[in-house]
């Protein structure tokens, strides 16, 4: 019930296409949602992050979009350029624990 | 402003040996982290600490100790190195509690042979 599944393993799209990763969770008590950004070679950075009381939140080019019903949430990239060619992490947390559960990452390539 | 700085890079350990990865960061955080990511993998929370003097385990402790003696440092211990702590081990912090940035050294990369 701890877990958040991530899919897919790795994903390649082409240049100005879309990049859709998907994230599922069971416990309902999370309300904390973020994705993080790994470059090779790098630590993760935080890209972006979302609470259950919204649905979607956009920044930029990258948008979280939010099933709280399904307990699902997604990280879409539009126009993809070869730039976020990374790893992606998706986390869940609840309440006052502050120790994220995290996905297992989706490596994305973007093709020029 | 320096961020969270972890030491070594790189290393390559023989089998049974010990070493200790230094972890330091400069933004006052209370809250300090240690994971491992095996390729291709996710990360594993190997150990926490919440403030000063304070440690606790996490999903994947065994083979390795830390301290917090103070704020700003969380070191990481390995003690009789063996091949499956071969990964990339990287230090993080934040400040307060759930909903905050971690931010993240740039790692370390250990082999052991």
């Amino acid at each position: 019930q701890q877990q958040v599944k991530q899919s897919p393993q790795s994903l390649i799209v082409q240049k100005g296409g879309i990049s859709i990763i998907n994230c599922a969770y069971e416990n309902t008590a999370f309300d904390y949602f973020p994705w993080y950004q790994q470059f090779p070679g790098k630590g993760p950075a935080l890209l972006i992050a979302i609470r259950p009381d919204v649905s979607e939140k956009k920044e930029g080019r990258f948008t979280i979009s939010f099933n709280k019903s399904a307990k699902q949430f997604s990280l879409h990239i539009m126009d993809s350029q070869p730039g976020d060619s990374a790893t992606y992490f998706c986390a869940a947390s609840k309440g006052s624990n502050y120790q994220l559960i995290w996905g297992a990452g989706t490596k994305l390539i973007i093709k020029p | 402003n320096a961020g969270v700085t972890q030491t070594p890079k790189f290393r390559i350990l023989k089998i049974g040996q010990s070493m200790t990865l230094q972890c330091t960061q400069d933004m006052n955080h209370n809250y300090m982290y240690w994971y491992r990511q095996d390729p291709g993998m996710g990360l594993k929370l190997i150990y926490y600490s919440v403030g000063a003097g304070i440690t606790d385990k996490g999903e994947v402790p065994n083979g390795y100790n830390v301290s917090r003696s103070t704020t700003e440092d969380f070191p990481l211990r390995l003690e009789l190195a063996a091949p499956s702590q071969t990964s990339v081990y990287f230090c993080a912090s934040q400040t307060g509690g759930s909903g905050n940035t971690i931010y993240f050294g740039e790692g370390s990369w250990l082999t052991v042979v």
